[in-house]
């Protein structure tokens, strides 16, 4: 069963840097593209950063140079590192898999990022 | 970058309507569109993929159509369980954007 488990969200200042983790089991994360999509409270839907099997790695302007994605392949994890928050960075972060160069076929269930003084 | 834009933002309809949402792309995305739905505090959930292919386990009432810059969503026969939220997302290029959403309300 694929399984994703995000975690490392919290209240953070803003400037400040987080790192969120999504653990993955039921299937290999290098072998896949992984995607960051986020939520502020009460919006819609925004892609933030996707890493491909290869390792390239793309971003939204918004985030572009402020976050990085990486994964760990010794633990089958996904990190989003997130630097110079800043108050519009509020959200729920969800960890996602993608099918291919496609559709999100699995999501993790988010954690909650607060960028607030 | 591509925009994705979605109408209607809200919908109020009743149980047994049939509803559309449209998706409009800024340009062409052949067919590289997915549809989701979300609930409140949940993780959205994929029904609709390449445009018009229907996820397994979703039900066959949700059907996905169009090509290049218009598509649609439509739910044919409405359930109490439908009311939530739908996005669009296109995966023509990298930068995988969405739609801003539909909300779709009981009348």
């Amino acid at each position: 069963e694929v399984q994703l488990v995000e975690s490392g969200g919290g209240l953070i200042q803003p400037g400040g840097s987080l790192r969120l983790s999504c653990a993955a089991s039921g299937f290999t994360v290098s072998s896949n593209y992984m995607s960051w999509v986020r939520q502020a409270p009460g919006k819609g839907l925004e892609w933030v950063s996707v890493i491909y099997s290869g390792g390239s790695t793309y971003y939204a302007d918004s985030v572009k140079g402020r976050f990085t994605i990486s994964r760990d392949n010794s633990k089958n994890t996904l990190y989003l590192q997130m630097n110079s928050l800043r108050a519009e960075d509020t959200a729920v972060y969800y960890c996602a898999r993608q099918w291919g160069d496609g559709r999100i076929d699995y999501w993790g269930q988010g954690t909650l990022v607060t960028v607030s003084s | 970058d591509i925009q994705m834009t979605q109408s209607p933002s809200t919908l109020s309809a009743s149980v047994g309507d049939r509803v559309t949402i449209t998706c409009r792309a800024s340009q062409s995305i052949s067919s590289w569109l997915a549809w989701y739905q979300q609930k409140p505090g949940k993780a959205p959930k994929l029904l609709i993929y390449d445009a018009s292919s229907l996820e397994s386990g979703v039900p066959s009432r949700f059907s996905g159509s169009g090509s290049g810059t218009e598509f649609t969503l439509t739910i044919s026969s409405l359930q109490p369980d439908d009311f939530a939220s739908y996005y669009c997302q296109q995966y023509n290029s990298y930068l995988y954007t969405f739609g801003q959403g539909t909300k779709l309300e009981i009348k």
